[in-house]
């Protein structure tokens, strides 16, 4: 019963420096999301994927790209870190596209940028 | 569009002691409403949800009933542990639209 899992789990990277967060998913899941979560900030949406194939901004994409691979795979790449990007990073599958349906997290991926 | 506000603050209260999170709504048509829970460290879990109107969601001694009328999907224990302690979400999707919105969390703390 793996989920969703993300690496690394933790990570510290120097201002300017690149790194691409993982996340995968073994529930044949369709659509996958990445939030950042910041204290007083709640979750905030970066980029998502409906189906394989497609991405879409979220509330705060600026900064971040990312890459769905296949269907089990989503990930999120920071080009050049900065502080302000210093946060907790929490990839979601999600079953159907439609209201029903939760999400499922993976349990986190915490960045310092330095 | 469609938004969650939950009660401001954290939550301090003692073991077997009732909690009541508030929680209420915006959205047109007839959202899904959630509850997720994260302990210290972990990622969000789904607690329970509901997807109609006057429908229940219950799990783990929570319930939360969707409340059209007031636009409100209020999380209940009728008595914590120490264990409960943790952040509470609450969540809306609305039918076709493949995102959740999510409120800004309450911190709950059950003191021994």
């Amino acid at each position: 019963n793996a989920g969703v899992t993300q690496t690394p789990k933790f990570q510290v990277l120097k201002t300017g420096q690149s790194m691409t967060l993982q996340c995968a998913q073994d529930m044949n899941h369709n659509s996958m999301y990445w939030y950042r979560q910041d204290p007083g900030m709640g979750l905030r949406l970066i980029y998502y994927s409906a189906s394989e194939g497609t991405t879409d901004k979220g509330e705060v994409p600026n900064g971040y790209n990312v890459s769905r691979l296949n269907k089990r795979e989503f990930s999120l790449r920071l080009e050049s870190a900065a502080p302000s990007q210093t946060s907790v990073y929490f990839c979601a599958s999600s079953e159907a596209d439609r209201g029903g349906y939760g999400y499922t997290f993976g349990s986190g991926t915490r960045l310092t940028v330095v | 569009g469609n938004s969650v506000t939950q009660m401001e603050g954290p939550v301090t209260l003692s073991e077997e002691a009732f909690l009541t999170i508030n929680c209420t709504y915006t959205a047109t048509g007839y959202p899904s409403l959630f509850w997720y829970v994260q302990y210290p460290g972990e990622g969000l879990q789904l607690l329970l949800k509901a997807t109609k109107a006057d429908d229940k969601g219950s799990n783990k001694g929570f319930e939360a009933t969707y409340r059209k009328e007031t636009t409100s999907f209020h999380l209940e224990k009728g008595s914590v542990q120490v264990s409960d302690s943790a952040v509470y979400f609450c969540a809306l999707r609305r039918e076709g639209n493949n995102r959740l919105a999510f409120g800004k969390g309450n911190q709950v703390v059950v003191i021994p």
